[in-house]
């Protein structure tokens, strides 16, 4: 079974601009999670989607956003980028949502704002 | 206190020794544990999950859950070089069911 892929793999902004990132999860995931991993603030969750919905949100600002489409691929974007938003940009798919699933990364997207 | 808490090292253990990895928690109710290995520059790989008390085995490796003393920690026997990574804790947030992680354990086996 595939795993969960990311693109773009890297990624190379400057300030003030925008960005989308794509991630499709496993197959028969309909749980798709993002999340942001610093080397200061570590592993930090943004949101979660299933099935189209958005289930919880971690504490970023509004320049975060996400969405998932119908056949459970996922994007996320950053508006108004800052130089702070740069980072490893994960994303995880689980078969199940909520506390019990286990969930499956993807290699990242490695943002970097200048 | 934090949600999630791991020592972050580093944690340097001879190859063929027993690598022993520490996390505790502060939900008391919490369910669902699960350990993470990264590589450097690299994505957290799943390889362990535990949902019961006691030890729970697969291969060379061996969580330990005690939810009395809100405790878990993960076993690595016969270490191996390859083993060298840091080590993540992530436990679920009850409240809005987040995976939350630890800082992670960077564990070094010294051949």
């Amino acid at each position: 079974k595939a795993g969960v892929t990311q693109t773009p793999r890297y990624l190379i902004k400057t300030r003030g601009q925008q960005v989308t990132l794509s991630c499709s999860p496993i197959s028969g995931h309909r749980s798709v999670s993002w999340y942001q991993q610093t080397p200061g603030q570590g592993l930090q969750f943004l949101f979660e989607y299933f099935s189209e919905t958005q289930r919880n949100k971690g504490n970023f600002p509004g320049r975060f956003s996400g969405r998932q489409f119908s056949n459970s691929r996922s994007e996320m974007n950053v508006s108004t980028l800052e130089l702070g938003d740069s980072a490893l940009y994960l994303c995880a798919s689980s078969g199940l949502a909520g506390e019990f699933g286990e969930q499956y990364f993807g290699p990242g997207t490695r943002l970097t704002v200048t | 206190q934090k949600e999630v808490e791991q020592n972050s090292g580093p944690l340097s253990v001879p190859e063929g020794a027993i690598a022993s990895l520490n996390c505790t928690y502060s939900d008391r109710g919490s369910q669902s544990f699960f350990w993470y290995r990264q590589y450097s520059g690299k994505s957290p790989e799943l390889i362990m999950s535990i949902y019961s008390n006691g030890d729970k085995e697969d291969g060379r490796f061996t969580a330990q859950l005690n939810k009395a003393s809100q405790y878990v920690s993960l076993l690595i026997r016969d270490s191996q070089p390859s083993d060298s990574a840091t080590y993540l804790c992530a436990v679920p947030n009850r409240r809005n069911e987040k995976l939350t992680f630890g800082t992670g354990t960077r564990l070094t086996i010294i051949p």
